[in-house]
């Protein structure tokens, strides 16, 4: 498809086990974020890829969280050890460049019991 | 600390009428705002954006306006849908760093038929 996607769309898992979380941006989009929104909440910024450029990683909660970026194109949230707390929607967004328009997934429902 | 809020959590409106969804900024830098529309279980969609160097700009049945001496931003929605309903955000990106937006809490919409 056109727009970024991410998988998978939902997603349970036991307190404790690692959880992966893909994000497919838009092809030719150069910048990539990860957003995590809690029930009813706003989107809290987690990490920034752009290019080949180090990803800026200043909103990761704790080091249980990592992600990756291949080249341009496909990205992995990794989070270690869940907890309940990390039950939320994980958003994906991409854009062309920096400063641009940027387009949203649908969205990766963490479930942590 | 710089912030981005939302005047109004909730606005409900009759369909057919205007709606005004309303946004505070505190940083002077940020010079491109993002409004974007989230349905129940759905990813945050764009509807328009404005920059800094615009007042006003106009999309179908949207506008936004920006008011630097305020700071205040503003999405209008002309003869509000039913299908309008959603939690509507705004959010800013300052200029001379990483491009990352930052979103309010949000306003929820509610039209009633």
């Amino acid at each position: 498809g056109a727009g970024v996607s991410q998988s998978p769309s939902n997603k349970v898992t036991e307190k404790g086990k690692d959880v992966e979380l893909r994000c497919d941006p838009i092809s030719g989009h150069t910048a990539l974020y990860w957003y995590r929104q809690r029930l009813g909440q706003g989107l809290e910024f987690l990490i920034y890829f752009q290019g080949n450029s180090a990803p800026d990683k200043s909103g990761l909660p704790s080091d249980r969280f990592s992600a990756e970026r291949t080249g341009e194109s496909v990205s992995t949230l990794t989070i270690q050890r869940t907890q309940q707390e990390d039950s939320a929607v994980y958003l994906c967004a991409s854009s062309l460049m920096v400063r641009n328009t940027i387009y949203f997934g649908e969205g990766s429902w963490l479930t942590v019991v | 600390g710089e912030s981005v809020g939302l005047h109004l959590p909730t606005l409900s409106v009759q369909e057919g009428d205007n709606s005004i969804i309303n946004c505070a900024y505190s940083n002077s830098a940020s010079d491109y705002f993002i409004w974007y529309k989230q349905e129940s279980g759905k990813g945050p969609q764009f509807i328009i954006d404005i920059r800094s160097n615009m007042d006003k700009r106009q999309g179908q049945r949207v506008t936004v306006l920006l008011n630097k001496t305020v700071k205040h931003l503003s999405l209008q929605i002309a003869a509000t849908q039913p299908g309008d309903s959603a939690v509507y955000f705004c959010a800013e990106t300052l200029s001379g760093g990483s491009y990352i937006p930052t979103f309010g809490r949000g306003t929820s919409l509610i039209v009633h038929p």
